[in-house]
């Protein structure tokens, strides 16, 4: 079945740059979606990529996309204290039926 | 506007107990879910509401039953909780639903059972 794979935690110290990263396994994919998760809260959209696109960038935030390996990621330029959260890797999928599915998330832990 | 809102922010249950955890959106959207999430899992479906009077079952519906209120308002219930159920819930929503269609997240419930 479909399945999104991410690392459980990374570490960086403030101001060198961070990649998370995500594989999938879902080729039928629509769009790529990176969320941050800060402690006790929700989901808040970052980016997106849509499918047949290589690469996105926003300000500190670029995401490639490498669609015949299925792999995702987002470099966070400048990283900051305040970009500790965790990462969430999804894609919408028309496979079948429409799905929005997601990885189990990347913890990023800021050293200052 | 508020996005998607949901009450209660925390929550904590015997088992058997029951309970309601609300959400609404403002954003006009049509399509709206709700998902749990638990540690090393990712977020899962349990229900969505693509449109208004309709619902169907996500990836993990079992002891769940939700509502589609009206455009605006969509419940979870859960008849009976048990200790499985200790998660956190969100809420989420879309303009309709369709793989170009981003998800918008409310801040979750944190529900415990005891």
């Amino acid at each position: 079945g479909e399945d999104v794979e991410q690392s459980l935690f990374l570490s960086v110290r403030e101001g060198d740059s961070s990649v998370i990263n995500c594989t999938y396994t879902d080729s039928s994919s629509t769009y790529l979606y990176w969320y941050k998760q800060e402690p006790g809260a929700g989901l808040q959209l970052l980016t997106y990529i849509f499918s047949n696109m290589d690469m996105k960038q926003d300000q500190r935030l670029t995401v490639l996309l490498n669609k015949k390996d299925k792999h995702l990621s987002l470099r966070i330029a400048d990283t900051q204290t305040g970009d500790s959260a965790i990462y969430f890797c999804a894609e919408s999928t028309t496979s079948g039926t429409y799905k929005y599915i997601f990885g189990t998330g990347t913890r990023l832990k800021v050293l200052a | 506007n508020a996005g998607v809102t949901q009450t209660p922010k925390f929550q904590v249950l015997k088992t058997g107990q029951s309970m309601t955890l609300q959400c609404a959106q403002d954003m006009n959207h049509n399509s709206m879910y709700w998902y749990r999430q638990d540690p090393g899992m990712g977020l899962r479906l349990i229900y969505y509401s693509a449109s208004e009077g309709t619902t169907d079952k996500g990836e993990v519906p079992n002891g769940y039953n939700v509502s589609r209120l009206n455009k605006r308002e969509f419940s979870l219930r859960l008849e009976s909780a048990a200790p499985s159920q200790t998660s956190v819930y969100f809420c989420a929503s879309s303009e309709a639903y369709r793989s170009t269609d981003t998800q918008y997240f409310g801040p979750g419930t944190r529900l415990t059972v005891l």
